[in-house]
């Protein structure tokens, strides 16, 4: 089945904790982004990737890194969380960047203490 | 700059009556438009998809939007609402050369429907 695979899917930490929030995609698709959803902002996006090795900066990419080793994953990593952090987030991909559909992960929840 | 407007951030309506949920674009491009659907604890799915083919683009559960180049508005419509339509709405924009990987999405409209 062709789906967006991230885990944890919830995830409470403390404050400075390093976290990694993993997503895998199996459609072999060349774009894949991070978003986050808060109450009343809609979805905002951290980070994008038009394909391996090549990242960019989204809306709101402060106290977020990312890496695209592989085309297949697309980690989301806290190196510092911090309680501002809580947020629903969701990994999404697509074929390319542009008008293709995207298909989203389920979201993983994360609140930091 | 390219933006998009959801009207309203919450439309109630009742089981069986129409639904209408607005989206204005700004973009100094041709955009491609979308409206996509998260269902309470879920993640978002594609309802339909416009791409400079047909205006009324018909999409999935009885969904449908009208692309108006002259009142840049794609609003979203369905005859007659059920209650598996509550959810939350978001109208997206794409664009050449934006800076967000090229989307642009809206704030999300909540839909409630009463019995």
């Amino acid at each position: 089945e062709a789906q967006v695979t991230q885990n944890p899917r919830y995830l409470i930490t403390v404050t400075g904790k390093k976290l990694t929030v993993t997503c895998s995609q199996n459609m072999n698709h060349e774009y894949m982004s991070w978003y986050r959803q808060d109450p009343g902002l809609g979805l905002r996006q951290i980070y994008y990737s038009m394909n391996v090795e090549v990242t960019d900066k989204g809306d709101v990419p402060e106290g977020y890194k990312v890496s695209r080793k592989e085309k297949r994953n697309f980690p989301l990593i806290l190196e510092s969380p911090s309680p501002n952090q809580t947020s629903l987030y969701f990994c999404a991909s697509s074929q390319r960047a542009g008008a293709n559909v995207l298909t989203f992960g389920a979201g993983s929840r994360l609140t930091v203490l | 700059a390219q933006s998009v407007t959801q009207l309203d951030s919450h439309v109630s309506v009742s089981e069986g009556t129409p639904v209408l949920l607005r989206c204005n674009y700004s973009s100094s491009y041709s955009p491609s438009l979308f409206w996509y659907v998260q269902h309470p604890n879920k993640g978002l799915q594609l309802l339909l998809k416009y791409t400079s083919a047909a205006t009324l683009v018909k999409g999935i559960n009885g969904f449908e939007a009208e692309f108006k180049k002259s009142e840049t508005s794609f609003h979203l419509t369905k005859p007659s609402a059920h209650m598996s339509d509550a959810a939350e709405y978001f109208c997206v924009v794409s664009v050449p050369g934006g800076s967000q990987g090229n989307l642009i999405f809206g704030k999300g409209t909540k839909l409630s429907v009463k019995p």
